[in-house]
């Protein structure tokens, strides 16, 4: 949705980096979520934020960290400590009293 | 944890066909929501039901909420190739993807 920017679109990683993904939004919604997508396992929850400076782990939230020091911006960090981190990730935004989930574009992340 | 159950992953039909995609939960449901991810794209959503037995149509498309609020369906009549894509369900208050049923219709 274009109230949601996610960047790069694709980022390659290098063996024991760490790499971040940038998730900014411009439609003043409380909640944020990082998903991670594998080909035919639809969406697993990593983080998920529903206030600033707030922030909660999802189901796979191992290798991964996040920040949420602003409303607009819940950057997700992949660190060296996730091996298997070849995925597609999608940040989505809800806002207050709305039930439906807006993605972003998403970011395919490699491994080098 | 709360599971959601999608079948089949895979759909491939004649362009006229109709597709229907089941959502399966072990569990009582609050509600359920649809999306649909093009290829190449990202989720859109489609749809949320809420009440037991609730049955909502968007033009071809028929999702129904099954009395025990423990499966939900998608129904597209006739198909067309603008309705490639992956359809995921998504259930309950922290909204439990279901793996998803991947469309392809040939012409």
């Amino acid at each position: 949705d274009g109230g949601i920017t996610q960047s790069p679109k694709y980022l390659f990683r290098k063996e024991g980096q760490n790499v971040t993904l940038s998730c900014e939004q411009n439609l003043n919604h409380d909640a944020m979520y990082w998903y991670r997508q594998d080909p035919g396992q639809g969406l697993r929850l990593i983080y998920y934020s529903q206030i600033v400076n707030d922030f909660q782990k999802g189901d796979i939230a191992e290798g991964y960290s996040v920040s949420r020091e602003k409303k607009e911006s819940f950057p997700l960090t992949v660190t060296s400590a996730q091996k298997n981190p070849t995925a597609f990730y999608l940040c989505a935004t809800k806002g207050q009293g709305d039930e439906k989930l807006f993605f972003g574009s998403g970011t395919q992340l490699s491994v080098l | 944890g709360q599971q959601v159950m999608q079948i089949p992953q895979y759909q491939h039909v004649q362009e006229g066909e109709d597709f229907t995609t089941y959502c399966n939960s072990s569990t009582t449901l609050s509600n359920i929501q649809w999306y649909k991810q093009r290829p190449g794209g990202h989720p859109v959503f489609l749809i949320q039901l809420v009440k037991s037995g609730e049955v909502k149509k968007q033009k071809r498309l028929t999702f129904q909420f099954g009395e025990a609020k423990k499966n939900s369906s998608l129904h597209i009549t006739a198909t067309q190739t603008t309705d490639v894509g992956t359809y995921f369900c998504a259930a309950g208050g922290k909204l439990i993807f279901g793996q998803g049923t991947e469309l392809s219709v040939k012409p």
